[in-house]
């Protein structure tokens, strides 16, 4: 069965710096979707960025972006210019290209300080 | 844009008492989702339907149950509802499967 881990609970950065929130995963699968979530307090989950599989290049969202390694199963996100409106909880995702559901890491929860 | 719509944000019930938590989404989107999530649990599927009056269970659907009538509208159905149920409960929406979900803004439910 696949698992998502993130190992790290709660993390803070300066507004303005950049922070890197981690992300692993397990799977015998070579083809599937990988999802960053965000979860502001009180407000509804959206998505941030998604990678797939099959492609090489990471992906991009302005300040957002992912270091995916698919040979470690890793896929952090990378918060460039961190905002006090990136504070939340973070939601890593995995999902299989043949299967019909998400596997939620438990999160990570950001705080960000002026 | 999306929208996914939750008939309650907060939501109070005694044990016993059967529970029903609607969702609704705009954008005709054939799959639809129920989670429950808990503090350092992240989010666990209940049920899910690809249609309607199709469905499927998730990992955790012990409790629960599900109804689509219609396309646009979820329903989640606590029977009997018990105190281990007291969670933020969370709907979402997708439009195929390699696509990603869209999710309401949650119902967080009290059983006492």
């Amino acid at each position: 069965a696949q698992t998502v881990t993130q190992s790290q609970p709660e993390m803070s950065v300066q507004e303005a710096e950049t922070v890197t929130l981690s992300c692993t995963y397990d799977t015998s699968e070579s083809d599937y979707y990988l999802f960053w979530y965000k979860q502001p307090p009180s407000r509804q989950m959206i998505l941030v960025i998604r990678q797939e599989a099959y492609k090489q290049q990471n992906a991009t969202e302005n300040r957002f972006s992912v270091n995916f390694q698919k040979a470690a199963k890793s896929f952090s996100l990378k918060i460039s210019d961190s905002q006090l409106g990136d504070a939340a909880m973070y939601f890593c995702a995995y999902r299989s290209a043949s299967a019909d559901k998400l596997i939620f890491g438990t999160g990570t929860r950001l705080q960000v300080f002026p | 844009d999306v929208k996914v719509t939750q008939s309650s944000r907060y939501l109070v019930k005694r044990t016993g008492e059967k529970v029903f938590l609607e969702c609704v989404q705009d954008m005709d989107h054939e799959n639809m989702f129920w989670y429950r999530q808990d503090p350092g649990l992240g989010l666990r599927l209940i049920y899910f339907s690809y249609d309607v009056k199709m469905k499927e269970k998730g990992d955790i659907p012990e409790g629960y149950s599900v109804s689509r009538e219609k396309k646009e509208r979820f329903s989640l159905i606590l029977e009997s509802a018990s105190t281990n149920q007291t969670s933020m409960y969370l709907c979402a929406s997708s439009l195929a499967w390699t696509r990603e979900q869209y999710f309401g803004p949650g119902t967080r439910l009290t059983v006492t």
